[in-house]
């Protein structure tokens, strides 16, 4: 019974490169979702995923944030010209439904220098 | 993005001492979740509530939704060392995303 994986768990990132995370869900978890959390703050919403559709992105921060989901399992969220300001861990979270129990991966801790 | 007020910010206990914190909002959610993340860790899900007044318990964690579906507490009982870490609550609006709370940092003194 694994539970949700998160790769890599640290990414350290000079600015304008790009930047790619990868989540892997708990098997049969139809709901995906990406969070960001500054330090000392709770896990803010980016964007949900119902299977292989993006049913929301409101949260994304820029147009510089992608996230891709292309086979309803695996989601990669990507992060183009990467700034300080997207210093953040970045969290997965998957559920069995929508708005259900979400539990969550351990997180990238992504730093932009 | 939605207020979730969470309180207290931090508190500092001796082991074996109960604890207690909230959680309110200013919007009706359909469902409040409590979790409980430690340094270097993803949040882990520790009580889920989805109907108003509904009283959950977890081991020595129990949770309730309160009945004007803007609130909701958990209380720790008997603390011990290691329930040291921070607390979030978060609860979803009908037919919307969750929001979280900016938590509660527990330590216990032993």
């Amino acid at each position: 019974g694994a539970g949700v994986s998160q790769s890599p768990r640290y990414k350290v990132a000079k600015r304008g490169q790009d930047v790619a995370l990868r989540c892997d869900p708990i098997s049969g978890h139809v709901s995906l979702f990406w969070y960001q959390q500054a330090l000392g703050q709770g896990p803010e919403f980016l964007t949900y995923f119902q299977n292989e559709a993006q049913l929301d992105k409101s949260g994304l921060p820029s147009d510089r944030f992608f996230a891709e989901r292309p086979e309803g399992s695996v989601s990669t969220l990507k992060i183009q010209r990467t700034q300080q300001e997207d210093s953040a861990v970045y969290l997965c979270a998957s559920s069995i439904r929508i708005l259900h129990e979400q539990y969550f991966g351990p997180g990238t801790r992504l730093t932009v220098t | 993005g939605q207020q979730l007020n969470q309180s207290p910010q931090s508190m500092f206990i001796q082991e074996g001492e109960d604890v207690s914190m909230n959680c309110t909002s200013s919007s009706i959610f359909n469902t409040w979740l409590w979790y409980k993340q430690d340094p270097g860790e993803g949040p882990v899900l520790l009580i889920a509530l989805y109907k108003a007044g509904e009283l959950t318990s977890n081991g020595r964690l129990t949770a309730q939704f309160g009945i004007t579906r803007k609130d909701s507490f958990l209380n720790i009982s008997a603390s011990i060392p290691s329930d040291v870490g921070i607390y979030f609550c978060a609860g979803d609006l009908p037919g919307n995303q969750f929001y979280f709370g900016t938590g509660t940092s527990l330590t216990v003194i032993p």
